[in-house]
């Protein structure tokens, strides 16, 4: 069964920049028509998308974020990172990586989330 | 612009069924969605992708009591014979060609 683990920094000061990292195992990341995306929860609220990557490299990102975000691959590692840049304390959430539907998704495709990890932004 | 509207919250009986709504935004009552459970104090956990004909496709060990029907611009998710740990967030999510979209979320209450 497929399984995505979120690593990175717990803590990160303001106007820096947050970085994690996503873990893919029992599959690959880079088979046919899957997406990988972010998506945070900040303290008692919902889910927002931050932002996700196509198989083939192609990236789509949240127009409220855009300016701020990078996702990326590295399909030696099976691992998939989000960047995010100037952070604030309202960043602070929950993030999760996960494979999720898309336009272009193979009709087998499953949604999986990793577990998340609370980011803190705070000096 | 794509939005998806939830009912904050809902309730219903241990043993009940419930029926939870998801509603597109004008213009995009084709889309399909996909519905997540989110139990207190853990991930989302994916239930299944629901097409604007009715048609589901589950996720690994979701049980035959979660099922999945649309209407128009409405797209529900039911419950039958709730159990304590139904009790949780449920969010409906949609997407575009680059873009993706949560629901509010709606708090399920098992009484």
């Amino acid at each position: 069964q497929l399984q995505l683990q979120e690593s990175g920094p717990g803590l990160v000061k303001p106007s820096e920049t947050l970085s994690l990292t996503c873990t893919v195992s029992g599959g690959s990341i880079s088979s046919s028509s899957y997406y990988w995306g972010w998506i945070r929860q900040p303290p008692g609220k919902g889910l927002e998308w931050i932002g996700s990557i196509y198989y083939s490299g192609s990236t789509y990102y949240n127009p409220s974020l855009r300016s701020r975000v990078t996702i990326s691959v590295d399909t030696s590692k099976n691992q998939f990172s989000l960047k995010l840049s100037s952070v604030t304390a309202a960043d602070t959430a929950v993030y999760y990586c996960a494979r999720h539907w898309g336009v272009y998704s193979s009709s087998s495709n499953r949604d999986y989330w990793g577990q998340g990890t609370l980011v803190t932004v705070s000096s | 612009q794509l939005v998806l509207t939830q009912s904050p919250s809902a309730s219903a009986s241990l043993g009940a069924s419930v029926k939870l709504t998801c509603t597109l935004s004008s213009g995009h009552s084709s889309y399909a969605i996909a519905w997540h459970q989110q139990q207190p104090e853990k991930g989302p956990r994916y239930l299944m992708k629901l097409n604007s004909d009715g048609s589901h496709s589950k996720g690994d060990g979701i049980p035959d009591r979660f099922s999945g029907s649309s209407s128009g611009a409405e797209r529900y998710l039911t419950i039958s014979s709730l159990q304590s740990e139904d009790e949780a967030d449920y969010y409906c999510q949609t997407w575009g060609t680059d873009i993706w979209v949560f629901g509010g979320g709606t708090k399920l209450t098992v009484l």
